[in-house]
């Protein structure tokens, strides 16, 4: 079955410096790739997401990409703020299932 | 819409009590799943639906039932309840295959 290795597991940043969590999958059956944030003590909410025909996709700060061939996809967040502290898990979805990460804890120093 | 609803959101067992958690959506969607969130291991998931009648299991099903009998509620049964079975519990939800999940609030349960 699918497997998604996620790096690093812990990140710490300086505020207003770029933040980048890196994800690798197993199965090339794959084709929809969501990162989600959850704040301590809140669910995961989703916060972008691609498919497996885009390479790059922005959302202001945020934006992801996506090396089919590799089986590797990215989340990078630039000019971080304090709210951006949280875990971030990055997901992958083969068929009609989504399998996540293990999470990066991202810190946001001042 | 109360998108995603959990219930209980805390419950502590005894091992081998049974208990069902329940999970209910009112956004018509197809797709749904069972999570269970540990220290350090992410979101591994248990069991999934994808509309009534359809369920199949995820990567850590043992000691887990499910059923989807109607495209609203996707309850899930915990036979024998073990201490392995401590976690926090996340039922999700989505319109499309390929569609970002609309996750509950969460259920924390604690068995002893």
């Amino acid at each position: 079955g699918e497997n998604v290795e996620q790096h690093p597991s812990t990140l710490s940043v300086q505020e207003g410096d770029s933040a980048v969590i890196k994800c690798t999958y197993s199965d090339s059956a794959s084709n929809y790739f969501p990162w989600y944030k959850q704040e301590l003590g809140k669910r995961p909410q989703l916060i972008i997401d691609i498919r497996s025909n885009v390479g790059e996709k922005k959302d202001q700060r945020i934006a992801v990409t996506l090396n089919k061939t590799a089986k590797h996809f990215s989340l990078h967040i630039t000019e971080t703020q304090p709210e951006d502290s949280a875990v971030y898990f990055c997901a992958a979805s083969p068929y009609d299932k989504i399998i996540f990460g293990k999470g990066t804890r991202l810190h946001i120093l001042p | 819409n109360a998108g995603v609803t959990q219930t209980p959101k805390f419950q502590v067992l005894k091992t081998g009590q049974s208990m069902t958690l329940q999970c209910a959506q009112d956004m018509n969607h197809e797709y749904m799943s069972w999570y269970r969130q540990d220290p350090g291991m992410g979101l591994r998931l248990i069991h999934y639906s994808v509309g009534a009648g359809i369920t199949d299991q995820g990567e850590v099903p043992n000691g887990y039932n499910v059923s989807r009998s109607t495209t609203e509620d996707f309850p899930l049964r915990l036979l024998s309840a073990a201490p392995s079975q401590t976690s926090v519990y996340f039922c999700a939800s989505s319109y499309l295959q390929a569609g970002g999940y609309t996750f509950g609030s969460g259920t924390r349960l604690t068995v002893v």
